[in-house]
């Protein structure tokens, strides 16, 4: 079945720390993404990806770093200077990068849960 | 810039009843999309239907139904029938450029 596979499920982090998230698509989507969700909030862009080798900031991007160098794959660094990583973190994907062509919706993996230890 | 508002944190419906989740919009657009999502306690995201600004009938999907009111800016969610597996935070969204924003999300709890 194809879907968006998020590793690992839960993950802790110490002070000073970086840490890194897996997200793997085998849709052949070319756009992919990753949001941050707080309690009692919406989700938040960090990063986007239209195609291999190029990505962009979302509305949070600080402390934050990311990848694409294969079409399958967008991990997620949580540098140590993202102050406040506590949050659950969704990948997503679309066929075409939104808004760029048609209205596809976004295909959302299971989420990471991070923690501060 | 595009904005999303959803009114009511938490809503509560008896099963096999119908129940209207709010979601009203801004955005500067003349063309928009407008989406609704369901996200369970277990964390992923389940796209449930969609609306083009220009489509000129309201979408269905199964149970679920938009309310679409252009001139009020408004994209309500409409399920029908409500089940004990509709419990869940539900999401609208509107497309942006080049990314999805999200309102703060409404949670739903079917009473058996």
């Amino acid at each position: 079945d194809g879907g968006i596979t998020q590793s690992p499920k839960y993950l802790f982090r110490k002070e000073g720390q970086n840490v890194t998230l897996s997200c793997e698509q085998n849709l052949n989507h070319d756009a992919m993404y990753w949001y941050r969700q707080d309690p009692g909030q919406g989700l938040r862009l960090i990063y986007y990806s239209q195609i291999v080798n190029d990505f962009q900031k979302g509305d949070i991007a600080e402390g934050y770093s990311v990848s694409r160098e294969k079409k399958e794959s967008f991990p997620l660094t949580v540098t140590s200077a993202q102050k406040n990583p506590t949050a659950f973190y969704l990948c997503a994907s679309s066929m075409f990068l939104v808004g760029t062509g048609g209205n596809q919706p976004q295909h959302f993996g299971d989420g990471t849960r991070l923690s501060i230890l | 810039a595009q904005k999303i508002t959803q009114t009511q944190p938490g809503m509560f419906v008896q099963e096999k009843e119908a129940v209207t989740l709010d979601c009203t919009y801004d955005t500067s657009d003349p063309s928009y999309g407008l989406f609704w999502y369901k996200q369970p306690s277990s964390g992923e995201m389940i796209f449930l239907i969609y609306q083009g600004s220009y489509d000129q009938q309201n979408a269905t999907e199964g149970r679920y139904s938009l309310n679409f009111q252009k001139a009020r800016k408004s994209a309500n969610l409409v399920i029908s029938a409500s089940q004990l597996g509709d419990s869940a935070m539900y999401f609208c969204a509107i497309l942006g450029t080049y990314k999805y924003i999200f309102g703060t999300g409404t949670r739903l709890k079917v009473l058996a």
